[in-house]
């Protein structure tokens, strides 16, 4: 079974719809992202969380929103989606507990979003 | 601002080849380097990482090296087979702890049979 996964995998929504996509991890790591990856682009960071109670935006969290649940729960919502939106969208994690600190993250499989 | 490279934007290779994927950074002040995979459509699977005190990282078929002070990375593939063929993505990460990983956009490699 995979240790990050995301859903949904594919989304097709409409401009104004609310929308949340979800991200669960099996790795006990505390700190988890969400990117977007866009071609030409690369990917940028939408938000960060150290832990349930600490979450940070990140470079583009304009028009977005998170929720961590639980450690190993992390949801990113559009309130009201735009094509702009319209992007692959991966949730991370990384480790940081015991003096690790490799800054390794590792990721889901991406959820692309279709905004019309 | 850091700011990561990776030229070509894409490559194609005959089946069988050895071949090397750049990676260069403008700021040499970093604490590790990540190389990883992605396949059309798919996640990023993270292949090497390498920290800033090592020269070279090997898993398989795969080397990395890191010159820190000339900021620059390769990732060596040998013997290349079609199921290589992917985008390959470098990233930097500044300090221990860091949240951020500054990405390239990546090589976008072939492996024809």
């Amino acid at each position: 079974d995979a240790d990050v996964t995301q859903t949904p995998r594919n989304r097709i929504t409409k401009t104004g719809k609310r929308i949340m996509l979800e991200c669960s991890q099996t790795k006990g790591h505390d700190r988890m992202y969400w990117y977007r990856q866009d071609p030409g682009l690369g990917l940028r960071l939408i938000y960060y969380s150290f832990d349930v109670k600490d979450i940070n935006k990140g470079e583009i969290s304009d028009g977005y929103s998170v929720s961590r649940q639980a450690q190993a729960k992390f949801s990113l919502s559009l309130e009201s989606a735009i094509p702009n939106q319209t992007a692959l969208y991966f949730c991370a994690t990384s480790d940081w507990g015991g003096g690790r600190a490799l800054n390794e993250q590792f990721f889901g499989p991406g959820t692309r979003l279709t905004v019309l | 601002k850091q700011e990561v490279t990776q030229i070509p934007a894409a490559l194609s290779v005959p089946e069988g080849e050895n071949l090397v994927l750049n990676c260069s950074f403008t700021d040499s002040a970093i604490y590790n380097l990540q190389w990883f995979r992605q396949d059309p459509g798919k996640g990023l699977t993270s292949l090497l990482l390498i920290q800033s005190s090592q020269r070279e990282q090997t898993s398989g078929r795969l080397n990395a090296s890191l010159d820190k002070s000339s900021g620059r990375s390769t990732l060596y593939i040998a013997a290349s087979q079609p199921g290589d063929s992917a985008t390959y993505l470098c990233a930097v990460s500044p300090f221990p702890g860091s949240y951020q990983l500054t990405f390239g956009k990546g090589t976008k490699l072939s492996v024809i049979p």
